[in-house]
């Protein structure tokens, strides 16, 4: 299994700009999460899926949007890139919200840069 | 609402010496506790959970964590620290469709 796959490692967006950071999990895992993380800072959950179909807003929604049209994929859209957006971004994925299932699994981050 | 806490941002330790890395907890019912690792550069590793049971959890590269209710509580800890242990390490509660992480505490292990 390669896991949870992102695309692209890195990014220079202009202000302004639009993009969609790709991610993918093999392991069938119903559950996939959006973070972002700022420079020594904690992860804040952007948005998340509990299926194919549903999606639902965490901590900091605002100036991106998802959509989970399969089990697999779970795309992060940037409409309008601003330099507050500038981050380190990881998408993770779990088997269910079960106690036992729910450690989550991470991709390896996509580094986004606004200027 | 589900918190956790990690009180330091650094913890500097001698290699060969126990390390300790704290976390304490604030939830309501029963608390699904979590330790992840981050090495530079790379994504969250799973470490260990504690879900119910034993008070000890086992988990990955030798470290494991003790759950304390009455202080609420989720210590991570390692009997003998290695420079390799070097990395980001955060505690997370279970929220009930996702993880709520604490800011991190950096461990520095030094030669």
């Amino acid at each position: 299994n390669a896991g949870v796959t992102q695309t692209p490692k890195f990014r220079i967006l202009k202000i302004g700009q639009s993009m969609t950071l790709q991610c993918t999990q093999d392991m069938n895992h119903n559950y996939m999460y959006w973070y972002r993380q700022d420079p020594g800072m904690g992860l804040k959950l952007i948005y998340y899926s509990v299926g194919a179909g549903i999606t639902d807003k965490g901590e900091v929604p605002n100036g991106y949007n998802v959509s989970r049209s399969t089990t697999e994929d779970f795309p992060l859209r940037l409409e309008l890139a601003a330099p507050s957006q500038t981050s380190v971004y990881f998408c993770a994925s779990s088997y269910s919200r079960l106690p036992q299932g729910n450690e989550q699994f991470f991709g390896p981050g996509t580094r986004l840069t606004v200027l | 609402a589900q918190s956790v806490a990690q009180p330091e941002d650094q913890v500097n330790v001698a290699e060969g010496n126990p390390l300790t890395v704290k976390c304490t907890y604030s939830v309501s019912g029963n608390p699904y506790l979590f330790w992840y690792v981050q090495y530079p550069n790379r994504g969250l590793q799973f470490l260990l959970k504690y879900i119910t049971g034993d008070n000890l959890v086992k988990g990955s590269y030798g470290f494991e964590a003790e759950f304390n209710k009455s202080q609420t509580s989720f210590h991570l800890k390692k009997p003998s620290a290695l420079v390799s242990d070097s990395a980001l390490y955060f505690c997370a509660v279970r929220s009930p469709d996702k993880l709520i992480f604490g800011t991190g505490t950096r461990l520095q292990v030094f030669p």
